[in-house]
This record gives C-alpha cells, structure tokens and sequence, in this order.
C-alpha cells in the first residue's frame, strides 16, 4: 500500500516548456487535489476532482490543466511555463466519510 | 470567504519546554478543523482533528481543541522534543463542499537539545 505517488520528484523548466506532475492514489479515494506550497503562503489548491471523470478549478488555476484519468490517477499539466510557478506541488486524496486528505512527497519544480 | 490564521513563525524552543501554536478561523457554520505536519523534504500528514465544537483532537502528545466561541483550535504539547521540528499547518475543511482544504500558512518549529 503506497498511499499516494507523485512523480516526478524534481524537475528544472526553461520558461514556454510543457510538462505533466503524475500523481496516483491506491487507497480508492474519490476525490484527488492538486495543491502548490509557496514560502510563507501556505498550500493553494490548484484544481480537484470529486469523482472520476469530474475535475474543478480552485484557487490559483491559472496556467494549469487537469486530467482525471481514472479513479486512481490525476495529472497537472504546465502547457506553458513560467518563472511565477517555481514552487512545490503535491497531490493529495480523500474518501468523503472521514474527510482525511492524504499527500503525496511532492514535485519540487523550478522554471528557469 | 473561510480563511485560516495561524502565528508566524519560526517558533523556536529548547527540548522539553511547553508548545503552543495558534490558529483562528473564519468559517460559515462549523467546519471540520486539522493540524498537519510537514517534516524536512516530505508532504504534509495529518496530525489531528476535531470534527465539532468542543472535541480535542490528539496524536503523538499534541492536542487541540475546537473552540466555538473564540473561532480557535490551538496547537500545544507539554514537551517537545528535537524530533517534533517541522512546519506545522492548521487547516478547515471548506464548507461548500468537495472536501476542500482551506489551510494556514504554516509555522515553522524548531526545537533545539
């Protein structure tokens, strides 16, 4: 039982690259998140998905795309990247009886 | 909007001395409250919750309690130790729905021996 994986672990970008944070759970959550840390700001969601096939914006979505690929996966996609999000992102999931979110290691990524 | 305030950190603290760590929030109704903990280079875990007013939550000698009338869940342990340095974050869970986190922007701890 690996709980939730993120890969990759860390990632440099030059400004205008693309790339896809993979993110998986196995505990059979429905909900997944994705979140980013900034120094001093605490962590912002980014976008989640209630269930399969569902995903919603959240507080900072701006430059970022979702996938809910099925009920285990959940992707964030940078189609075009910029030096504002050099940050750490994680990934997170939840059943909806206890309300716990679970978080992955986190990517730590830098855009150059 | 719901928001969380927690104390700015860094808190710094000999081993052994008495912990607290405040948090406030702002909520319609009464949200589901956590702690989470981030250690050095890891994601964050979940640390304690309460769920209504006047529950304490407590793990690993920490305790927090839901306070209704002062909108507060402050964090305290009666000895820390070196092994508690981390970043600890309060949170509520929103209450429009889906199970969203709303979280403080965290307080770095560091105990020292």
């Amino acid at each position: 039982n690996a709980g939730v994986t993120q890969t990759p672990k860390f990632q440099v970008l030059k400004t205008g690259q693309s790339m896809t944070l993979q993110c998986a759970q196995d505990m059979n959550h429905n909900s997944m998140y994705w979140y980013r840390q900034d120094p001093g700001m605490g962590l912002r969601l980014i976008y989640y998905s209630a269930s399969e096939g569902t995903t919603d914006k959240g507080e900072v979505p701006n430059g970022y795309n979702v996938s809910r690929l099925n009920k285990r996966e959940f992707s964030l996609r940078l189609e075009s990247a910029a030096p504002s999000q050099t940050s750490v992102y994680f990934c997170a999931s939840s059943d909806q009886v206890y309300n716990e979110q679970f978080f992955g290691p986190g990517t730590r990524l830098t855009v150059l | 909007g719901d928001s969380v305030t927690q104390m700015e950190g860094p808190v710094t603290l000999s081993e052994e001395a008495f912990l607290t760590i405040n948090c406030t929030y702002t909520a319609t109704g009464y949200p589901s409250l956590f702690w989470y903990v981030q250690y050095p280079g890891e994601g964050l875990q979940l640390l304690l919750k309460a769920t209504k007013a006047d529950d304490k939550g407590s793990n690993k000698g920490f305790e927090a309690t839901y306070r209704k009338e002062t909108t507060s869940f402050h964090l305290e342990k009666g000895s820390v130790q070196v092994s508690d340095s981390a970043v600890y974050f309060c949170a509520l869970l929103f209450s429009g729905g889906y199970n969203k986190l709303i979280f403080g922007a965290g307080t770095r701890l560091a105990v020292h021996p």
